[in-house]
């Protein structure tokens, strides 16, 4: 069984501080990761992608992806009321392409940026 | 561009019956994917579309089905509703992108449908 792992939160961050959540994975094979957030009630929305080890920042967002270590994070710098929500890490496993498209998610973590 | 849609938003049903739902890809994507998401059991993947073929499947019983039509918009049926069915359904859309020699593709989740069975 393949497997996205996430501390469930919630995570408390001070506005304007760095949020910090992390995501592991089960299968080293694995290719493309994804951050998707999610308001309560709501669709997840798509924040970034990322496929190579390293740091990839979009705006107040970086994703770090370390292969080596199974581990995926994702920093919020000056956070925000506005990004208080659920975090949900998500995997393709599958390297055949022709395999298909499967997203395979995480349980979420809770971010609450206090004022 | 518009975004993936979804109908209908909301439904509720009784154990017994069976519900179908529909999903509009974004305009030029191929690929449709269906999830469901419970409060206990998260996100978890149904089956994907793919010209009009399932090309994945998740691990549920065999009353959830799906198929996609020649225009890449998606339809999801379950039958026999059980209680547990209850969930947010959601559709994704995707077309491939190939970036630094690598495919992946994006989804893009439409607002869900909210299905309660009594």
């Amino acid at each position: 069984q393949k497997e996205v792992e996430q501390n469930s939160g919630p995570l408390s961050v001070p506005e304007g501080a760095i949020a910090s959540l992390n995501c592991t994975y089960s299968d080293r094979g694995s290719q493309s990761f994804f951050w998707y957030r999610q308001y309560s009630g709501k669709s997840p929305e798509l924040i970034m992608f990322i496929y190579s080890n390293g740091d990839k920042e979009d705006g107040r967002f970086t994703a770090q992806l370390n292969k080596a270590s199974q581990y995926v994070s994702l920093l919020i710098r000056d956070s925000q009321p506005s990004d208080s929500a659920t975090y949900l890490c998500a995997v393709v496993f599958d390297m055949i392409k022709a395999a298909g498209n499967k997203l395979t998610f995480g349980g979420g973590t809770r971010v609450l940026v206090k004022p | 561009k518009a975004g993936v849609t979804q109908t209908p938003r909301y439904l509720i049903k009784t154990r017994g019956q069976q519900v179908t739902l529909s999903c509009s890809p974004i305009s030029g994507h191929r690929s449709v994917s269906w999830y469901q998401q419970t409060p206990g059991q998260g996100l978890q993947f149904l089956f994907e579309y793919f010209s009009e073929t399932q090309r994945n499947k998740g691990n549920f019983p065999g009353r959830f089905s799906g198929r996609q039509f020649s225009n890449s918009r998606s339809e999801m049926n379950v039958s026999t509703l059980e209680l547990g069915d209850s969930a947010l359904y959601l559709c994704a859309s995707s077309k491939p992108r190939t970036s630094g020699g690598l495919s992946t593709d994006t989804q893009y989740f439409g607002p869900g449908t909210r299905l309660t069975v009594l």
